[in-house]
């Protein structure tokens, strides 16, 4: 089966710089890679999310880039915010039944 | 904007006892999913349901767990024989593929606590 890895498992940063998480999977048939932030006892929610055919998108401050024949995507966050602090999950599935494998989450912390 | 529920918010349970974790799912989704979270660590896949039958299962869903769609709007799991290691918080999940892409929505979970 799918298995993801995700790196850091806990990433601070100062107020404006920029954060980056990276995921790593193994299944050549996943081709759907989804972010999801969650906050303290809050449920996850999808912030940006790529499909394979597509090697980078952009939202805002948020960005993600998928490199399919590394199998390797990462999140990128620019001019981070307070709020942004959270803990953010990749996930990777493949098409058709979307069953997402998550990683195992990056603890960001965002100083003032 | 329409969002799925989940009831009750926090369940407490004595070991080997039922429990059934409620979800409605957002109207218009096929799909239909619960996860575990263990405190502290990932989001894990259950089980998937459309169609009114499972569509995968993990590991994980073994024949202590089950889920059933009773009325076309609720969407349940059930825990027949609890365990310590139950104790989690459960999301459901729904989603209907909109122009290809495959955005899912989670309820805002239920807290599992097995004493």
């Amino acid at each position: 089966g799918e298995n993801v890895e995700q790196h850091p498992s806990t990433l601070s940063v100062q107020e404006g710089d920029s954060a980056v998480i990276k995921c790593t999977y193994s299944d050549s048939a996943s081709n759907y890679f989804p972010w999801y932030k969650q906050e303290l006892g809050k449920r996850p929610q999808l912030i940006i999310d790529i499909r394979s055919n597509v090697g980078e998108k952009k939202d805002q401050r948020i960005a993600v880039t998928l490199n399919k024949t590394a199998k390797h995507f990462s999140l990128h966050i620019t001019e981070t915010q307070p709020e942004d602090s959270a803990v953010y999950f990749c996930a990777a599935s493949p098409g058709g039944s979307y069953i997402p494998t998550f990683g195992r989450g990056t603890s960001l912390i965002v100083h003032p | 904007e329409p969002e799925v529920t989940q009831t009750p918010s926090h369940q407490v349970t004595q070991m080997g006892q039922e429990v059934i974790l409620r979800c409605v799912p957002i109207s218009n989704h096929l799909y239909f999913y619960w996860y575990r979270q263990i405190l502290g660590q990932k989001v894990e896949f259950l089980v998937s349901f459309y169609n009114n039958e499972i569509s995968e299962k993990s590991e994980i869903f073994d024949d202590q767990f089950s889920v059933e769609r009773p009325d076309g709007s609720n969407f349940t799991l059930k825990i027949r024989s609890t365990k310590l290691e139950d104790s989690a918080m459960y999301f459901c999940a729904s989603y209907r593929e909109v122009n290809s892409y495959n955005e899912q929505f989670f309820g805002p979970g239920t807290r599992l606590t097995v004493l």
